[in-house]
């Protein structure tokens, strides 16, 4: 059975920093992975799916990377600002119906 | 094209009592799946429905839980006879009909159900 796991599961960083937000996996057979944004009491806002295929991808100052044989992905921020602060889930779909959630990286940029 | 509309977004209710939670996909998205947030857990697969069939409801409890997705309207949730456990956050997640590596899954701002 897949298990996601994101670390840290809490982070706190001054603004203008960048950081870099760690989820792995333990079984490599993907379809996709998708990092997800969620701000408390809301739903989640898709920031970035990356194919099983694909090595990275890139929208705006996010870039996540995905390394499937070490089963790996990262999310990195640069320059971070306070309106980034939310909890960052990462989602894999695993070719069966439905999407394996880590327990999300808490983020806070103190401006 | 509006998102995945969920409503309500708020929902009491005594030991007891039904839930009913709705879900409308996005436009053009003919698969709709449920989750549930549990406090300070991450989220869970309920069920997978296409129109009018369940494809995998292996993440839904035995008892008390059901979920449709009937030919018009939207996707229903129903939890009987609730419990202070199943007090959470439930998320509906809808996609396009095709899939494969590129699906993305859209997800709405989710059911928080209260058991009082």
């Amino acid at each position: 059975k897949q298990e996601v796991t994101q670390i840290p599961a809490a982070l706190s960083v001054p603004e203008g920093e960048n950081l870099v937000l760690n989820c792995s996996f333990t079984d490599s057979a993907i379809y996709n992975l998708q990092w997800f944004r969620q701000d408390p009491g809301k739903g989640l806002t898709s920031l970035l799916l990356i194919q099983s295929s694909q090595r990275e991808q890139t929208s705006g100052r996010l870039n996540a990377s995905l390394d499937k044989s070490s089963g790996r992905s990262t999310l990195y921020i640069a320059a971070s600002q306070p309106g980034d602060s939310a909890t960052y889930l990462c989602a894999v779909h695993g070719g069966a119906n439905n999407l394996f959630f880590g327990t999300g990286t808490r983020l806070t940029v103190i401006p | 094209n509006a998102g995945v509309m969920q409503n309500p977004r708020h929902l009491v209710r005594r030991r007891g009592q039904e839930a009913r939670l709705r879900c409308s996909p996005m436009k053009g998205h003919s698969h709709v799946y449920w989750y549930r947030q549990l406090p300070e857990e991450g989220l869970k697969f309920m069920v997978y429905l296409q129109k009018e069939n369940i494809i995998d409801e292996s993440g839904m409890p035995k008892e008390r839980f059901s979920a449709e997705f009937p030919k018009e309207g939207p996707s229903i949730l129903r939890i009987q006879q609730v419990v202070r456990g199943d007090s959470a956050a439930y998320f509906c997640a809808s996609s396009p009909p095709s899939t494969g590596s590129n699906t993305e899954a859209f997800f709405g701002q989710g059911t928080r159900l209260t058991v009082v």
